[in-house]
């Protein structure tokens, strides 16, 4: 089967800075994306990593290690405006389909 | 460029009664996909299609659930009779290709149900 581990909800104040781990297991796996959804919107694609590594995009990286089947998210100079559910999720079974997990719940105190 | 775009966007019915949600992707986008999302969880493939054809239905409840994309392009999904446990934001993407992991995803701002 497939599944995802990410922390429930994460706490942090603007300016600094977050780090969101999410474990995995699924059968096959073509790569890790990112997405982040603000209440009542939709989800919105932040990331892409297929290979091992680090990859950085404006204030926010991405990083994933195979081997340990582990990624994370990471946010920099936090604003008000992040404040919102991060989900991670795998391109893997046999479609190599998104399987996401649960959301972390980011909340951005002044 | 139009985003994806899903009608109505919040419906309340009661259990046993049909209900069907309406998506249209973005404009040349190949494949479009149904998910459900229950509050607190994150959002679950239903069935993707890739233009009128069906790649991926291994999770929609079929006794009760039902989509369709005659023309390759807009799609209907509809639940008939509805359960308490539909109660979810159903929520429509679509990506320019086949699906996969290069293709990026594009979501709709869903529609949310209640079932009474």
């Amino acid at each position: 089967g497939q599944s995802l581990e990410q922390p429930s909800e994460v706490t942090a104040v603007e300016g600094a800075i977050v780090q969101i781990n999410c474990t995995y297991q699924t059968s096959g796996f073509y790569g890790l994306s990112w997405y982040q959804q603000h209440d009542g919107g939709a989800p919105t694609f932040l990331s892409y990593n297929a290979l091992d590594g680090l990859e950085e995009t404006g204030r926010f990286s991405s990083f994933l290690s195979r081997s340990d089947s582990y990624g994370y998210l990471l946010l920099q100079e936090l604003q008000m405006k992040d404040s919102a559910s991060y989900f991670c999720a795998v391109y893997g079974g046999s479609q190599g389909n998104l399987i996401f997990g649960k959301g972390t719940k980011l909340s951005v105190k002044p | 460029e139009a985003g994806v775009a899903q009608s109505p966007r919040y419906k309340i019915i009661e259990k046993r009664q049909s209900v069907a949600f309406w998506c249209n992707p973005i404009s040349g986008h190949a494949t479009l996909y149904w998910y459900q999302q229950i509050l607190g969880q994150g959002p679950k493939l239903l069935i993707q299609f890739q233009n009128n054809g069906v790649v991926d239905d291994s999770q929609l409840p079929k006794d009760r659930f039902s989509a369709e994309r005659l023309k390759g392009v807009d799609s209907t999904l509809k639940i008939q009779p509805a359960k308490l446990e539909d109660s979810a934001v159903y929520l429509c993407a679509s990506s320019l290709l086949a699906g996969g992991p290069l293709q990026t995803q594009y979501f709709g701002p869903g529609t949310r149900l209640l079932v009474l």
